[in-house]
């Protein structure tokens, strides 16, 4: 069965730019994560959705920092303007249910130069 | 709120040694926790998990017992491969809390030398 997918795997940008990360979750699975990982901060949530619809968007940072999911097996996570403090790895998971066990995506890694 | 807390790293044991990583937790519900491992590279990878009080999770020789008296959930294994080396998460979920985010600690790195 195939993971959960995400795109790019690396992203090089320069800083202002449009970053767009995109993120195939598990196909049946309802639920769908964003976590950013920093040495700094370590896992952090950004935003969560149950059946398409944002849950819980406290996470997110800043409002350069939006994400979207019109379909159960398509969700991007959009960061216009990027900034250097952005470089980080992003993390994609879905699950079943909320209360399900999460499954992660491999990640994509954002350099914001 | 919740929280997780793990130990600090590196942990660096020679292959076939015996592994503890403590996790505890601060929790105001019944939460479920798991330990998740990232290997260099790649996404998190589930490893085990726990959903009530003396529930032992275990996989690939690795176990953890859920301690509902010490708010722990210790991640041991008898003998370690140099393969294990990796970096190891303890997380919680809390729904009682009003959310479905799963809380990490700051994360363990093993590093096993042959």
């Amino acid at each position: 069965d195939a993971g959960v997918i995400q795109s790019p795997r690396h992203e090089v940008t320069e800083m202002g730019q449009e970053v767009t990360l995109r993120c195939k979750p598990i196909s049946g699975h309802n639920s769908l994560f964003w976590y950013r990982q920093t040495m700094m901060r370590g896992l952090e949530l950004l935003i969560y959705f149950n059946n398409n619809v944002p849950i819980d968007d406290s996470g997110m940072p800043e409002d350069r920092f939006s994400a979207k999911m019109p379909n159960a097996s398509f969700s991007t996570l959009k960061i216009q303007p990027s900034e250097p403090r952005d470089s980080a790895v992003y993390f994609c998971a879905s699950s079943p249910g909320l209360q399900e066990t999460q499954y992660f995506g491999p990640g994509t890694r954002l350099l914001v130069l | 709120g919740d929280s997780v807390t793990q130990m600090e790293g590196p942990v660096t044991l020679s292959e076939e040694a015996f592994l503890t990583i403590n996790c505890t937790y601060t929790a105001t519900g019944y939460p479920s926790l798991f330990w998740y491992v990232q290997y260099p590279g790649e996404g998190l990878q589930l490893l085990l998990k726990a959903t009530k009080a003396d529930d032992k999770g275990s996989n690939k020789g690795f176990e953890a017992t859920y301690r509902k008296e010490t708010t722990s959930f210790h991640l041991e294994k008898g003998s370690v491969q140099v393969s294990d080396s990796a970096v190891y998460f303890c997380a919680l979920s809390d729904p009682s809390s009003g959310t479905y985010k799963y809380i990490f600690g700051t994360g363990t790195r093993l590093k096993v030398l042959a």
